[in-house]
Parts: C-alpha cells; structure tokens; sequence
C-alpha cells in the first residue's frame, strides 16, 4: 500500500525559502503514469494545487506561484521536494503531498499524505 | 475565487438525495475528466470520485458522480452522519496548464 509522508520545518520567517520533503513508501516515484504532486490549504481555506513533477523531468505549477516555486524528484531515496522561495504569511497553509496518475485527460490524486502545517511568521 | 464554483453549504437528511455541484467551463471540466474529494474534519483530502463517476475501492455506492458539459455533480444518496465533510471537486484547466479545485462545499447532515 502506497504511502507519502510530508516532513520539514513548521516555521518559516518572511522572505525565505520554504523546503519540504515528501517520502514514498510501498512502491516507486519513477513509474510512467504517475506525477508527483503538492497541494495546500491555508487555514480554514479551500485546496490550492501548487505543482506536479514527474522523473522524467516534466514539471507543471500553478501560473501564481510558478516564478517561486521548484518540484523535484530523488529517485535514489524515494522522494520528492517542494521549494517555495520568498514567502509570505499568505503562505501559511498546510501542505499536503500526493500521488497524480495521469492517463490522456484523466488524472488524480490518490493517495495524498496526511500533510503538515507551515507557518511564516517572524 | 476558484475558477470551478461549488455553493459554500449543503445538508441533507439520510432519507433524502444530496446534490453537489461544479460549474467550470470547455477548457476544464468540458474537456476532462472530473474528480471529488472528501475531507474530513481534521483530515487530509481523500479520493472520493475519479474520471468522473468512478469510485475507488472502498467508497460506498451511496456516493456517485455524474458531468454534462461544463458542469460536474456529486450526488450522495441517504447522507450518513460520518458524511459530514467537506467535498471539492477538481479538474485540469487547458488554458491554465494547471489543476483546479472547487472552493468546497461543506456538507451537515440533518
């Protein structure tokens, strides 16, 4: 059974770079159907998806945050990064990691990880 | 504001049909595939529907999905007190090049 785990630091100060760390468990990030993917959710806000990246070297962002934002996948470990630079407290969210199979016009997320909690403040 | 509009609320009694709706346009839900997402109070988001009316293993056959045009829909028949969530669809956005979700719709059982 596949499982992600999120990981990295819960407190951000304004004007640096946010890093998280998605971990793979049960199966493997390189595999044809499947992107990898960050989505989040400010605190009692909607779902906002923020990238996905495939080990190809594909990579697609949401248009608002494509100029700060990096996905990246290490296959020798299994796991796949955010990088979110030059943050603000419009930032703060939870963010969650996630599995995207992707075939023609049909894609999803499924399963996501549990998500973590990331703060910007001073 | 979400380019995918869901109405904020919902609620239903369990002997009554519930219907959520997604309205988007051609160059999201027109062209592909719908998918739905449940998430519990302090949960993560979970797969509820894919491809537009499938559903995972697991999931009950109370909850169905159907689309037509532009528009996406989430039917849940006889909501139980465990359905009380809140409910996003999603789709990819050509124009965009980017994934949409819904603003949500947050579902209280009567």
């Amino acid at each position: 059974q596949l499982q992600l785990q999120e990981s990295g630091p819960g407190l951000v100060k304004p004007s640096e770079t946010l890093s998280l760390i998605c971990t793979v468990s049960g199966g493997s990030i390189d595999t044809t159907y499947y992107y990898w993917g960050w989505i989040r959710q400010p605190p009692g806000k909607g779902l906002e998806w923020i990238g996905s990246a495939h080990y190809s070297g594909n990579t697609y962002y949401t248009p608002s945050l494509k100029s700060r934002v990096t996905i990246s996948l290490d296959t020798s470990k299994n796991q796949f990064s955010l990088k979110l630079n030059s943050v603000t407290a419009a930032d703060t969210a939870v963010y969650y990691c996630a599995r995207k199979t992707q075939w023609l016009v049909q894609s999803w997320f499924d399963p996501w990880g549990q998500g973590t909690l990331v703060t910007v403040s001073s | 504001q979400s380019v995918l509009t869901q109405s904020p609320s919902v609620s239903g009694t369990p002997g009554q049909r519930v219907t959520i709706s997604c309205s988007g346009s051609s160059s999201n839900i027109r062209s592909n595939t719908v998918n739905w997402y449940q998430q519990l109070p302090g949960a993560a988001p979970r797969l509820l529907i894919f491809s537009n009316n499938q559903r995972p293993a697991g999931v009950p056959d109370r909850f169905s999905g159907s689309k037509s045009g532009t528009s996406a829909s989430l039917a849940i028949s006889g909501p139980q007190s465990e359905d009380e969530a809140d409910y996003y669809c999603a789709a990819w956005d050509d124009n965009l090049n980017a994934v949409l979700f819904g603003g949500g719709t947050k579902l209280t059982v009567l």
